[in-house]
């Protein structure tokens, strides 16, 4: 297993703004996964990216992958005070075991 | 959309007392998961689980930790005597593929408090 490093540990914007968070990792990778967990909650798979795409979208969501830098970010554009939250990457490697590692996230407030 | 149930939301026991938390995974998934998260700290996990035992336990589940699969629907973990460090939210989480080749779903949670 291995665990991301997400980038900023904090992100405050204002409603509207884009966000950007990053994720970096070791070794690797099959691919990658993006989560989000409101206070107290439990997480929610945004969106997976595989080792073999470069960009990926869904709804205000963007992902992209460099595995030549090991690293990934995550736009969301348009944000709401309802994106406010942590995020956190998690690198999946099929072939070294089946957890996922989630590291400190970035939390990210968007102000109304 | 599918969900992971997560059963009791709260439970408060007495150091020492035995628990059982449980959940109710998405039925098609064949992995399992329980990863926990102390008070402003990170998620952390615990172990897996697939075609009826463990593929994968960290350091934290120890001899007091079991987990079982009683029937079709349920996955349970049990922690035998439990510490005043043990309090933490437990989530369930289940994964159609291997490293949750599609994603894993998470349950709500069940906040541990013991006293």
């Amino acid at each position: 297993s291995q665990q991301g490093e997400e980038d900023p540990q904090a992100l405050s914007i204002q409603e509207g703004e884009n966000a950007t968070m990053n994720c970096s990792y070791k070794t690797s990778i099959n691919n990658l996964q993006w989560y989000r967990q409101n206070s107290g909650r439990g997480l929610v798979h945004l969106i997976l990216i595989r080792s073999n795409e470069r960009e990926k979208h869904s709804g205000r969501l963007r992902v992209t992958l460099d595995t030549s830098k090991k690293s990934s970010s995550l736009l969301i554009t348009a944000s709401r005070a309802a994106d406010t939250a942590s995020y956190f990457c998690a690198p999946a490697v099929e072939t070294s075991g089946s957890r996922l590692t989630f590291g400190e996230g970035t939390q990210l407030t968007v102000n109304p | 959309e599918p969900e992971v149930t997560q059963t009791p939301s709260h439970q408060v026991t007495q150091m020492g007392q035995e628990v059982i938390l449980r959940c109710v995974p998405i039925s098609n998934h064949l992995y399992f998961y329980w990863y926990r998260q102390i008070l402003g700290q990170k998620v952390e996990f615990l172990v897996s689980f697939y075609n009826n035992e463990i593929s994968e336990k960290s350091e934290i589940f120890d001899d007091q930790f079991s987990v079982e699969r009683p029937d079709g629907s349920n996955f349970t973990l049990k922690i035998r005597s439990t510490k005043l460090e043990d309090s933490a939210m437990y989530f369930c989480a289940s994964s159609e593929m291997w490293s949750g080749g599609d994603g894993y779903t998470f349950g709500s949670g069940t906040r541990l408090t013991v006293v």
